[in-house]
């Protein structure tokens, strides 16, 4: 158990739905990361907050978001999902620059 | 930019028998290295990391991975597979420290051990 945790683990929607993906760091960690994992384009990376604010953006579409909350749990929107948003959404945490640990993930299947 | 290249993206081996994955990448400035294995419906388990320091790594499991600078590589290796194994691995770099952590992932290598 990595202690990150995301929920939930699996998510069916329709097409041009929108959904929120949770994900809990690690306790002491400040920094989130998400990650997309996909047959066609492999492990990708989308974005990240430290204490709050956005650090550093990858290749996140612009129907996609994240805040970070107080807490400092995390929130990843996908909005007006299309079938090829379907794939693997993982969370990670680290203390600052740190060695970062995975979720368990979030399965999307967008039908 | 960083980039991360996996040689292979399917490995069969004998149980038993030595595991060889295949990483190279370009990084322009001093890499932190990662290999991650994935199992079947699983998140990612890291295995071993090089920041600073030896250049051989001792990893999880068994498995070690040697920082090659002249040769932008970061092999991982186990001497003896055994069935479970296998899995997906994944090689990984960042910039590390102050630049924060994002990840670069390879392409990624299945495993499959033979009995």
């Amino acid at each position: 158990d990595s202690g990150v945790t995301q929920t939930p683990k699996h998510l069916i929607t329709a097409t041009g739905q929108r959904v929120t993906l949770r994900c809990s760091p690690r306790s002491g960690d400040l920094s989130v990361y998400w990650y997309q994992q996909s047959l066609d384009q492999g492990l990708q990376f989308l974005i990240q907050y430290y204490n709050g604010e956005e650090r550093a953006k990858g290749n996140i579409l612009e129907r996609f978001s994240a805040q970070q909350f107080p807490d400092l749990h995390s929130e990843l929107n996908l909005s007006s999902l299309e079938l090829g948003d379907s794939a693997l959404y993982f969370c990670a945490s680290s203390v600052s620059g740190g060695l970062a640990f995975f979720g368990q993930g979030t399965r999307l299947t967008v039908v | 930019a960083q980039s991360v290249t996996q040689l292979g993206s399917h490995v069969s081996v004998s149980e038993g028998a030595l595991v060889l994955l295949r990483c190279n990448y370009s990084s322009s400035v001093p890499p932190y290295l990662f290999w991650y294995v994935q199992y079947p419906n699983q998140g990612l388990q890291l295995l071993l990391k090089y920041t600073t320091g030896a250049t051989l790594v001792k990893g999880i499991n068994g498995f070690e991975a040697e920082f090659k600078k002249s040769e932008t590589s970061f092999h991982l290796t186990k001497p003896s597979a055994h069935m479970s194994d296998a899995a997906e691995y994944f090689c990984a770099v960042s910039r590390g420290g102050a630049a924060g952590n994002k990840l670069t992932f390879g392409g990624g290598t299945r495993v499959l051990v033979k009995p």
